[in-house]
């Protein structure tokens, strides 16, 4: 019954590879989100969707890439992988906001990928 | 620069002993959030408080925001071992959509 489940957990590649994270929910949130958290422990966001819409896209590489197939999944993938995207990745999820009225997100576990 | 810093950047503490933390932000906020984040974790939420609001309780946690001087404490009352973590605020700008920015976190150790 895991809420937001995130696939894989870790991922250790080569610099030059292309990666894919796999992101679910099981909540009917119709909002997702992309963060990445460096070494440091700062929690950037990158994408979020709505509803399979792109509303947020943080000054991120055209290497990565959020596909949102449906409003449960959320998958992010990275072409030609560099150093420094070694990180964690989070997926997140929650209601859509209503006016001022933002909801808490739920996390996934996280993917630890580190390129070598 | 970050929207959410957080004061201090680490604290230690004995169980039994409350624990303060701080976040202080830069522009005007609609809410303000407050997560734990376990070691090898994702982030879990503890508490919103909303900008017209000025206190909020949840169990052992009190949180406070001081709009005035853009700055918001949470506050772990009688501590345990499974209170360590870090932990981060939150914020959503006025005027902003959907768009949360994670302050830089404090990292809380509870020695038992």
């Amino acid at each position: 019954d895991t809420a937001v489940s995130q696939t894989p957990k870790y991922l250790v590649t080569q610099m030059g590879n292309d990666k894919s994270i796999k992101c679910e929910q099981n909540l009917g949130h119709d909002t997702m989100y992309w963060y990445k958290q460096d070494s440091k422990k700062f929690l950037k966001i990158m994408f979020s969707y709505n509803n399979k819409e792109l509303i947020i896209n943080e000054t991120v590489p055209n290497r990565f890439s959020p596909k949102s197939p449906d409003k449960a999944h959320l998958n992010l993938h990275i072409n030609s992988l560099e150093l420094g995207d070694s990180a964690v990745y989070f997926c997140a999820s929650s209601q859509q906001q209503r006016g001022t009225r933002v909801y808490e997100q739920y996390f996934g576990p996280g993917t630890r990928l580190t390129v070598t | 620069s970050q929207q959410g810093e957080e004061d201090p950047q680490a604290l230690s503490i004995q169980e039994g002993e409350n624990a303060t933390m701080n976040c202080s932000y830069k522009t005007s906020i609609n809410n303000l959030q407050w997560y734990r984040q376990n070691s090898g974790r994702g982030l879990v939420h503890l508490i919103l408080i909303r900008s017209n609001e000025r206190e909020k309780h949840s169990g052992r946690l009190r949180v406070t925001l001081d709009t005035s001087k853009k700055s918001s404490s949470l506050l772990i009352t009688a501590s345990r071992a499974a209170d360590t973590a870090s932990y981060f605020c939150a914020t959503d700008l006025s005027g902003g959509y959907q768009k949360v920015t994670f302050g830089t976190g404090t990292k809380l150790q509870v020695i038992p």
